[in-house]
């Protein structure tokens, strides 16, 4: 089945570092994604890690996957009020057609306060 | 570099009317996805389109059709449009298949 979870918000102090969970059903998935969706805007791909992968590093991102517990985490160092926005996860499902279908967690609301 | 565009970028429709909605993907991709995104909802798929055929269907009402053109863009056509209909509608592309999808900034289609 395709469901993809996460919490719905989260609150932290400039400077403190932000951790965003996200729990995936699919064992196929093959990449998992982060996107940033700042109110109005379109969704900006962030990050994303390979399923072969336990961890990747993008200068203030870290993406953490637990693939036994397909449990993804996005850890955002450093955290300023520019990256107040939503975050999704999504995890991709290869299509027998050819290309790859995403499906979307609900979002994480991320409020950054002074 | 280029991204994905979309148009238009608003769109104010009333009941019964019919929308098209145009997605233009990153050059050389040959993939394109289509979702609609509902007021403080996550983007649901509807359908996508691999070298030019679809290649799968998601929560797609019968209303709406889709197609992608020979040279990779793709419109998204809406039929009696509904108030339920109104949304933020992204389209993303890939360059192939099983790699990272790039979105446009999106349509915001308002019925009325």
């Amino acid at each position: 089945g395709e469901d993809v979870e996460q919490s719905l918000f989260l609150s932290v102090r400039e400077g403190d570092s932000s951790v965003i969970n996200c729990t995936y059903t699919d064992s196929s998935s093959t990449y998992l994604y982060w996107y940033k969706q700042e109110p109005g805007a379109g969704l900006q791909l962030l990050t994303y890690i390979f399923s072969n992968m336990d961890m990747k590093q993008d200068q203030r991102l870290t993406v953490l996957l637990n693939k036994k517990d397909k449990h993804l985490s996005l850890r955002i160092a450093d955290t300023q009020t520019g990256d107040s926005a939503i975050y999704f996860c999504a995890e991709n499902h290869i299509l027998t057609g050819g290309g790859n279908k995403l499906t979307f967690g609900t979002g994480t609301q991320l409020k950054v306060e002074l | 570099a280029a991204g994905v565009i979309q148009s238009p970028r608003h769109l104010i429709k009333e009941k019964r009317e019919t929308a098209t909605l145009k997605c233009y993907p990153i050059p050389r991709h040959d993939t394109v996805y289509w979702y609609q995104q509902g007021p403080g909802q996550d983007p649901q798929f509807l359908i996508s389109f691999y070298e030019k055929m679809q290649s799968d269907k998601g929560s797609i009402p019968d209303r709406f059709s889709a197609q992608q053109f020979s040279d990779y863009h793709s419109e998204l056509n809406m039929s009696s449009l509904e108030l339920g209909d109104s949304a933020l509608y992204f389209c993303a592309s890939t360059e192939r298949p099983n790699t990272e999808a790039f979105f446009g900034q999106g349509t915001r289609l308002t019925v009325v």
